[in-house]
């Protein structure tokens, strides 16, 4: 069994801070993770994923995440908020080689000028 | 450019009546997945399938069917449409490749946004 607990539903930064969205999982076998990014009236788009190896992972637009498997966490960052973020951000996990992923809720980030 | 493409961005159905959603992939993925949204309640799994004729209920199949007689092709159908499927739908494909099923992501469609009145 698997599943994600986004913790916010809501995250509001200013344009230049950084940005934290928070990700936490269980997963039964050892975890495959992503962050998709969903923009308004769009379908999901990958952001990025951790599989095995680094356990920090770069995605696109400067965001990247770091899997911490004694916290069980999946936090997504990105040093410095730019007005084109704002969106809503999904946390995923799968396990094993089923190919069926859990999503989270979704975080809505809002940029503030 | 890889892609999922959904029949329709909305569609407006009458209560009662049969509706296909359509979704073609041209990845030549093995599996394919029907997700609505909803505010607040996230993406939950309608139906998967993970090849050709072959298909899985996920966590929400009831009022729903679902169809794959091609690889590419992964149809969702609502038998009689209902006020509470108005929902935005997401269909999505991904690759087995390898093993590596579970860890390749999703590519979704755009999405198709369903009313019924």
């Amino acid at each position: 069994a698997q599943s994600v607990t986004q913790l916010g539903s809501h995250v509001s930064v200013s344009e230049g801070a950084l940005v934290l969205l928070r990700c936490n999982y269980s997963s039964s076998v050892p975890p495959y993770l992503f962050w998709y990014v969903q923009y308004p009236n769009q379908g999901l788009q990958l952001l990025l994923k951790y599989t095995t190896g680094a356990t920090l992972v770069k995605g696109i637009n400067g965001f990247e995440a770091e899997f911490k498997k004694s916290e069980t966490s999946f936090h997504l960052t990105k040093p410095s908020a730019h007005m084109s973020d704002a969106a809503e951000y999904f946390c995923a996990v799968s396990g094993g080689n089923a190919g069926k992923s859990t999503f989270g809720d979704g975080t809505t980030l809002t940029v503030k000028p | 450019d890889v892609k999922v493409t959904q029949s329709s961005r909305y569609l407006v159905k009458r209560t009662g009546e049969k509706v296909f959603l359509e979704c073609v992939q041209d990845m030549d993925h093995e599996n394919m997945f029907w997700y609505r949204q909803d505010p607040g309640l996230g993406l939950r799994l309608i139906y998967f399938s993970y090849d050709v004729k072959m298909k899985e209920k996920g966590d929400i199949p009831e009022g729903y069917s679902v169809s794959r007689e091609k690889k590419e092709r992964f149809s969702l159908i609502l038998e009689s449409a209902s006020t509470n499927q108005t929902s935005m739908y997401l269909c999505a494909s991904s690759s087995s490749g390898m093993g590596q099923g579970g860890a390749r992501g999703y590519t979704f469609g755009s999405g198709t946004r369903l009313t019924v009145v």
